[in-house]
């Protein structure tokens, strides 16, 4: 069984702060890999980064962070100098392929609000 | 472009009746799922398919069917017996390559779905 755990459920930050968004995961696989999605009000989710289990370099991308952490079983999301328009539900998700499975879960989302 | 649709974007049903959403993909994935969204929730999987002409149930597959004739295409059919059909309902594909830029996931718009 895997299972996404984001405790956070709504965080409110004002404009140009930064933001960290938690993951953490379970599974008994060795090889998974590890998103996260963005949701807008419009719905569709959108892909933001990919994450494979024998990669633990963190990457950043622009005002993105990911810091991905097999030890505590972590994949952080961290926003830097916050802007209106990051706010959105943001989704962790973990796909294991262990027995053949493809199931992709997904935690329960963080709702993010910038305060202008 | 390549990308996944779904149809229609929002949808009203009376009671006692079935509906059918429909997702089509034209980015040659082989794996196709649908979710659940409801508020507070996050994401939760109804049914998957991992290759045409079989599909696995996930979590809350009661009260929901699906088929995968196609590989472009996986409907689901919301049935009478779903007790509590009122959601947004997301459809996505993913490739299952050895590649690991096919892992992730892409999304549709999603289908609003009332019971009147």
């Amino acid at each position: 069984a895997q299972k996404v755990t984001q405790a956070q459920t709504e965080i409110s930050v004002v404009e140009k702060e930064d933001v960290t968004l938690d993951c953490v995961y379970e599974t008994r696989d060795t090889t998974y890999y590890l998103f996260w999605y963005k949701q807008p009000p419009s719905g569709e989710l959108v892909f933001l980064i990919r994450r494979n289990s024998f990669d633990e370099q963190n990457e950043i991308s622009g005002r993105y962070s990911w810091n991905f952490q097999k030890s505590t079983s972590s994949f952080n999301f961290t926003i830097t100098a916050s802007q209106v328009v990051d706010s959105a539900v943001y989704f962790c998700a973990l796909h294991s392929s262990g027995a053949g499975s493809y199931q992709l879960t997904f935690g329960k989302g963080t709702k993010l609000s910038v305060i202008p | 472009d390549g990308g996944i649709t779904q149809s229609p974007k929002y949808l009203f049903r009376k009671e006692g009746q079935n509906v059918t959403l429909s997702c089509e993909q034209n980015l040659n994935h082989d794996a196709m799922y649908w979710y659940r969204q409801d508020p507070g929730q996050g994401l939760r999987l109804i049914y998957y398919s991992q290759i045409v002409n079989d599909f696995q149930k996930g979590d809350i597959a009661e009260g929901y069917s699906v088929s995968r004739e196609k590989k472009e295409s996986f409907p689901l059919t919301v049935t009478s017996a779903q007790k509590n059909p009122t959601a947004f309902y997301l459809c996505a594909s993913r490739g299952t390559g050895h590649d690991t830029k096919n892992t992730e996931a892409f999304f549709g718009q999603g289908t609003r779905l009332t019971v009147v």
